[in-house]
């Protein structure tokens, strides 16, 4: 079946520093894939669609300068975040589909932490 | 997509069935439904889709009203595992491709010892 790879599944960083995200379609070409936050005890929030080979599309209230999307390639989507704050804290999942399945696959997830 | 209300919990004893409704009332002719799985602190989990048929799986059945205003998941022999808050979700065609995925709030299904 459908493989999405997320990486790193868990990170610490500092307060002001910058944290990447990869997110990886390890058995199929994904020309969109979608980057998730989660706040705890709270739903997934759609951030972004990621589009290979073109600008990604934010949902509104989502700052594009501070979320950083690069779609590179087919099998390859990462998520940038900027100068990051405590309150960027949260669960961070991508999905993405294969086409001719239904349904999507998700990532494991990548849990950030800003202290 | 159309909007979708599902109860915020449930509870189920081991190995008994679960049955978890969904209200999509305003669901269109080529909106299909789908269920999601969510176990804490994973990505989520497909479970099932249809469109007016009854459908089963190796996981599931999906059961929906013949108006299609309404869908039952049934998991038929709950086990602990199976913890987890469930989604229903209405989504335009097959889901593969660009169309996102909207998640309600769920239900969290506790599975009882």
């Amino acid at each position: 079946g459908a493989v999405v790879s997320q990486h790193p599944s868990r990170v610490i960083c500092k307060s002001g520093t910058s944290v990447k995200i990869e997110c990886r379609s390890l058995d199929f070409q994904a020309t969109t894939m979608f980057w998730y936050r989660q706040f705890p005890k709270q739903s997934l929030m759609l951030m972004a669609t990621s589009n290979e080979g073109s600008k990604a599309t934010y949902e509104q209230g989502v700052e594009k300068d501070k979320f950083l999307i690069n779609h590179a390639s087919l099998t390859l989507s990462t998520l940038t975040v900027t100068s990051a704050h405590p309150e960027d804290s949260s669960f961070y999942i991508c999905s993405a589909s294969r086409q001719g399945s239904y349904g999507y696959t998700f990532g494991s997830g990548t849990r950030l932490t800003v202290v | 997509d159309a909007k979708t209300t599902q109860p915020p919990s449930m509870d189920c004893a081991e190995g008994r069935a679960a049955n978890l409704p969904c209200n999509h009332s305003t669901i269109s002719g080529n909106e299909y439904v789908y269920w999601y799985r969510q176990i804490h602190s994973q990505g989520p989990q497909y479970i099932i889709h249809g469109l007016k048929n009854n459908e089963t799986n190796e996981m599931a059945s999906l059961i929906i009203t013949e108006d299609r205003k309404s869908s039952t998941l049934i998991l038929p022999h709950a086990t602990l595992r199976d913890t987890a808050v469930y989604y229903c979700i209405a989504l335009r065609g097959s889901g593969a491709g660009s169309y996102q995925l909207t998640f309600g709030k769920g239900t969290k299904l506790s599975v009882i010892p």
